[in-house]
């Protein structure tokens, strides 16, 4: 089965432009979560989604929004690129929501800002 | 708010040595307990993880981690270590009820010489 897809791999975009980060999960999987990885750092929580519902967010300014669809794939956006956006956004998927079920990674979209 | 704090940023170890990695939590409640491992090139994956029950438990690749209630550790433990075992270690927490949004710590850089 494959895992959890996320495309791009690698994105280099300007300070201030908008960017879109692509995940599907895990077939079956109904819950999908985005973190961001700075260099360095441990991956931070910016999202939950369950069942096309956000059902958590983290710490994050208003530039970051994500959406997800009928299929359970996800989108997350990040608008007016900052410097200090750059890092690895990574999306998770687990199949419930309801207490705590294991959560699978993707392998990442490093982003760069210049 | 749950935090958690790695004091190992960089470890180097030869093959054949023992291995503690520290990992201290502050929450005011109960929490559930997570190591990740992230090898060179792949996607996070769980080592082990402690949710209730005996203290001590066993996860892959002959790992093992010791909850410690009182000193709010959860230290990750290998009795001899591969080369393979070279690879960034995570330490995570999840409240008890907090679904599936893990917080990381900032994680410790495991390097073993052969």
């Amino acid at each position: 089965d494959a895992g959890v897809t996320q495309s791009p791999t690698h994105l280099i975009k300007t300070r201030g432009q908008q960017v879109t980060l692509r995940c599907s999960p895990i077939s079956g999987h109904k819950s999908v979560s985005w973190y961001q990885q700075v260099l360095g750092q441990g991956p931070q929580f910016i999202f939950q989604y369950y069942e096309k519902e956000e059902r958590g967010r983290g710490n994050f300014p208003d530039r970051f929004s994500a959406r997800q669809f009928p299929n359970y794939s996800s989108e997350l956006n990040v608008n007016a690129l900052l410097l200090g956006d750059s890092a690895l956004y990574l999306c998770a998927s687990s199949s419930d929501t309801g207490g705590y079920t294991e959560a699978f990674f993707g392998q990442g979209t490093r982003l760069t800002v210049v | 708010a749950q935090s958690v704090s790695q004091h190992n940023h960089h470890v180097i170890l030869s093959e054949a040595a023992s291995l503690e990695l520290g990992c201290n939590y502050s929450y005011g409640g109960t929490v559930n307990l997570f190591w990740y491992v992230q090898y060179p090139g792949q996607h996070l994956q769980l080592l082990l993880k402690y949710f209730s029950g005996d203290p001590l438990v066993k996860g892959i690749k002959g790992f093992e981690a010791e909850f410690i209630k009182s000193k709010f550790s959860f230290n990750l433990r290998k009795p001899s270590v591969q080369w393979s075992d070279t690879a960034e270690y995570f330490c995570a927490v999840i409240p008890t009820g907090g679904g599936n949004k893990l917080t990381f710590g900032t994680g410790t850089q495991l390097k073993v010489e052969l």
